[in-house]
């Protein structure tokens, strides 16, 4: 069963914790991003992945860092430097596949409380 | 500048009616465009999407949307809503100067009544 896979669904961190968020795929897709999603302004891009071993920032960066050691997994870790971090994490990835060029497929999301 | 604007951040509506959901957005390139929708709770599920080709695009649940590039819309249309297509709905745009970059619009929530 092809698909993304967020975990956990809910997460509860006291503040100035660190904590690490998972995506996997088994989708076979190159690229893989990360977004946060606040109450009415959609989603904002925080970093992405376009091959193994490299990144790049997104728009709010500052306060995340990601890792890209395995085409499948793009995990992301919210550090204690991110001033509001309680939000709706969404992982996803996009096709390169010609018919279906830059086609962007979600996971279920983690919504991260800070307590 | 916004890339992408949704301007209605509710709309309301009764059941059997038709919606028309908007979506404008600015670039000087060409440009991808997609609809999402979003139940509470979980990711984005692509609803359809314009490449190239027709520019009306039919997608999923009965969904239709037009591109118009010179008022630089993509609004989402259906004839006749169900209560199950409650839910909020992100239109987002690709640049031809950036194909890895999407940009979203904030989202409207589509309220179906009975």
């Amino acid at each position: 069963d092809g698909g993304i896979t967020q975990s956990p669904k809910y997460l509860f961190r006291k503040e100035g914790q660190n904590v690490t968020l998972s995506c996997e795929q088994n989708l076979n897709h190159d690229a893989m991003y990360w977004y946060r999603q606040d109450p009415g302004q959609g989603l904002r891009l925080i970093y992405y992945s376009q091959i193994v071993n490299d990144f790049q920032k997104g728009d709010i960066a500052e306060g995340y860092s990601v890792s890209r050691e395995k085409k499948e997994s793009f995990p992301l870790t919210v550090t204690s430097a991110q001033k509001n971090p309680t939000a709706f994490y969404l992982c996803a990835t996009v096709t390169s596949g010609r018919e279906n060029y830059n086609e962007q497929f979600f996971g279920p999301g983690t919504r991260l409380t800070v307590l | 500048a916004q890339s992408v604007t949704q301007l209605d951040s509710q709309v309301p509506v009764f059941e059997e009616a038709p919606v028309e959901l908007r979506c404008n957005y600015s670039s000087s390139v060409s440009v991808y465009l997609f609809w999402y929708v979003q139940y509470p709770n979980q990711g984005l599920q692509l609803l359809l999407k314009y490449l190239s080709g027709s520019t009306l695009v039919k997608g999923i649940n009965g969904f239709e949307a037009e591109f118009n590039k010179s008022q630089t819309s993509f609004h989402l249309r259906k004839p006749s809503v169900h209560i199950s297509d409650t839910a909020e709905y992100f239109c987002a745009v690709v640049k031809g100067n950036n194909f890895n970059k999407f940009y979203f619009g904030s989202g409207t929530k589509l309220n179906v009544k009975p």
